[in-house]
């Protein structure tokens, strides 16, 4: 058990850029969320898969975030024409049924 | 919607006891604690999934009041190590099953 690895850890762009990020989770665990925290907040719920499904997608999300789980393994998170908003710690995390998540280390995004 | 987390900050000496609630306004399938120390990823604490339910990590344990829709963390002679904010995370029953909304966090502070 390796746990939660998140790539990269920090990441700079500017304002209108693309950028992709890679979470990959437990192996045995079937359940991957993203999760968006900014200074002194709680983890904001982004989206969530059970094996290559996504499940649920947060109405906070706009159309410029995009997740996949391709064959329920690793998972990526695309931000397209990023925005000085998009500023934040993202988090990826994974679980089983029934158990607490396990948290990656996160990618810290900065958009000048 | 947001679970509600109180005190927001709190400064102890060492040995000392705390109690941090968690209040949601929906009706939920289970709590979760987790504790973040700065610039780290949150750390899995325990879940509690029924109500009246109680449990105990070291010095740290917690309770779920189903019916009020509410969780207490206590801390219990506190260490050194227990500094760090400490969130709840609330799964909702209308959602179960899904992904956990989590509150702004408690900053708690234990001092020598």
């Amino acid at each position: 058990d390796t746990g939660v690895s998140q790539d990269p850890r920090h990441k700079i762009t500017k304002r209108g850029q693309n950028v992709t990020f890679r979470c990959d989770p437990i192996s045995e665990h079937n359940r991957l969320y993203w999760y968006r925290q900014t200074l002194g907040q709680g983890p904001e719920f982004l989206t969530y898969f059970q094996n290559e499904a996504q499940l649920e997608k947060s109405r906070l999300l706009s159309d410029r975030f995009s997740a996949e789980r391709p064959k329920g393994s690793f998972s990526t998170l695309e931000i397209q024409r990023t925005e000085q908003g998009d500023s934040a710690m993202y988090l990826c995390a994974s679980s089983l049924s029934l158990v607490g998540y396990t948290f990656g280390s996160g990618t810290r995004l900065t958009v000048v | 919607q947001q679970p509600v987390q109180s005190p927001q900050a709190v400064i102890l000496r060492e040995g000392e006891d705390a109690v941090i609630n968690c209040s949601s306004s929906k009706a939920l399938y289970s709590v979760h604690w987790y504790r973040q120390k700065h610039g780290e990823a949150p750390v899995f604490l325990m879940i509690l999934l029924k109500g009246g339910e109680q449990k105990g990590h070291e010095k740290i344990s917690a309770s779920f009041n189903e019916k009020k829709q509410q969780s207490s963390l206590y801390l219990t002679a506190s260490q050194l190590s227990y500094s760090g904010t400490y969130f709840c995370g609330t799964e909702a029953k209308e959602t179960s099953g899904s992904r956990l909304t989590f509150g702004e966090g408690t900053q708690l502070t234990v001092n020598p």
